[in-house]
């Protein structure tokens, strides 16, 4: 079935850097990827829309230059969070549109826990 | 996208049926009933999903009643591992236009011994 990887799997950092997270589609081609955020005991929230080779639409509320994604391949979509602050400190999760999988066209990666110290 | 309503929480005995209700009285005629679930700290896990008619797979089985405004989700045999939330989510099929996904608050089932 369609696998998508996500990484990594988690990571600390010190406000004011950046961290960038990567979203792969493994034995399909996705042009649509989705990029998720979800506070502990909150549901997911969808942060942005990603098509290959054009610009990402965001979700209202959410901040363009400092969620900066990056969908240059088929395969591949990436996710900076730019100058992070501990308010910035989430579960990262993406997801990739598959029209021909049976999962409802959707499968998603493992998350990430991003810790902003 | 048509919103759906869950319990917050439900729990099971293990080995025993879980029925877990979803109610989306405003759907509309092209879009599908799709259930994911999310175990602690790991991304959604697609169940199934269905138009009209009841649906079963290896995971689960989907209910749909005639009118379509409500349907059930049903693990046939509950296990500790499906300790999770279940979200009900209504949207286009794989190929419509409408095609974001988007999470409610979902039902939080637990399994126990």
């Amino acid at each position: 079935g369609a696998v998508v990887s996500q990484h990594p799997s988690w990571v600390i950092c010190k406000s004011g850097t950046s961290v960038k997270i990567e979203c792969r589609s493994l034995d399909f081609q996705a042009t649509t990827m989705f990029w998720y955020r979800q506070f502990p005991k909150q549901s997911l929230m969808l942060m942005a829309t990603s098509n290959e080779g054009s610009k990402a639409t965001y979700e209202q509320g959410v901040e363009k230059d400092k969620f900066l994604i990056n969908h240059a391949s088929l395969t591949l979509s990436t996710l900076t969070v730019t100058s992070a602050h501990p308010e910035d400190s989430s579960f990262y999760i993406c997801s990739a549109r598959d029209v021909l999988t049976g999962t409802g066209g959707y499968t998603f990666g493992s998350g990430t826990r991003l810790t902003v110290v | 996208d048509a919103k759906t309503t869950q319990p917050p929480s439900m729990d099971c005995a293990e080995g025993r049926a879980a029925n877990l209700p979803c109610n989306h009285s405003t759907i509309s005629g092209n879009e599908y009933v799709y259930w994911y679930r999310q175990i602690h700290s790991q991304g959604p896990q697609y169940i199934i999903h269905g138009l009209k008619n009841n649906e079963t797979n290896e995971m689960a089985s989907l209910i749909i009643t005639e009118d379509r405004k409500s349907s059930t989700l049903i693990l046939p045999h509950a296990t500790l591992r499906d300790t999770a939330v279940y979200y009900c989510i209504v949207r286009d099929g794989p190929g419509g236009s409408n095609y974001k996904l988007t999470f409610g608050k979902g039902t939080l089932l637990t399994v126990n011994p």
